[in-house]
């Protein structure tokens, strides 16, 4: 099926882990985003790229790290998880003139 | 102040009434989207407007440009319609990228 696919869906870190959030798309979307959502707050977005090889900070990317090597894929790197990145993740990517299409989230605890 | 506001935070109706979710904006945006996400699960986009009005099904989401206004409606509410409802908001200036502005969203629940 056509989309976002994120992996994993569920994942328990400890404090000081690394961990690599997945995300690829087969629509050919050229904007990827990644986003946090924590209880009672909009989304903010962590960091987005307008194509291969071209990614940038957004509003919260303390404490993460992305790449965009291909068109498809655009994995979200944290490093030494700390318990303020306990939270629900989310993948989308969209065209110029459509709307996003988001991926199903990844759900974090750092403990 | 957030610069996308939505209204009210929570919502419960009973089954089959008529629902309003409204949503204003402070800044220049580009489009306005409407997003549906049920507990536990991911989030889909259900509207993506620039002006006027759309219709799906039983939604209807319509947006004032001049008063930086967007509505959601519900018609003939059932349960399933129960989820949280996302407004957020395509910022419209150079370099902006498309990112997103989110509101907090609103918690609606159709009892039967």
């Amino acid at each position: 099926n056509a989309g976002v696919t994120q992996t994993p869906k569920f994942r328990i870190l400890k404090i000081g882990q690394s961990m690599t959030l997945q995300c690829a798309q087969d629509m050919n979307h050229n904007y990827m985003y990644w986003y946090r959502q924590d209880p009672g707050m909009g989304l903010k977005l962590i960091y987005y790229s307008v194509g291969a090889g071209i990614t940038d900070k957004g509003e919260v990317p303390n404490g993460y790290n992305v790449s965009r090597s291909t068109t498809e894929d655009f994995p979200l790197r944290l490093e030494l998880a700390a318990p303020s990145q306990t939270s629900v993740y989310f993948c989308a990517s969209r065209v110029q003139v459509y709307g996003y299409t988001f991926g199903s989230g990844t759900r974090l605890t750092v403990v | 102040k957030n610069e996308v506001e939505q209204s009210p935070q929570n919502l419960t109706a009973q089954e089959g009434e008529f629902i309003t979710i409204n949503c204003s904006y402070s800044v220049g945006i580009s489009a306005l989207h409407w997003l549906q996400q049920h507990p536990g699960g991911g989030i889909v986009s259900l509207f993506m407007l620039s002006s006027g009005k759309k219709k799906h099904g039983r939604l209807i989401a319509t947006i004032n440009i001049q008063e930086k206004h967007s509505s959601l409606h519900i018609t003939a509410s059932h349960p399933r319609d129960s989820a949280v409802y996302i407004c957020a908001a395509t910022l419209n200036y150079g370099g902006s990228q498309g990112n997103l502005i989110f509101g907090k969203g609103t918690k609606l629940s159709v009892k039967p």
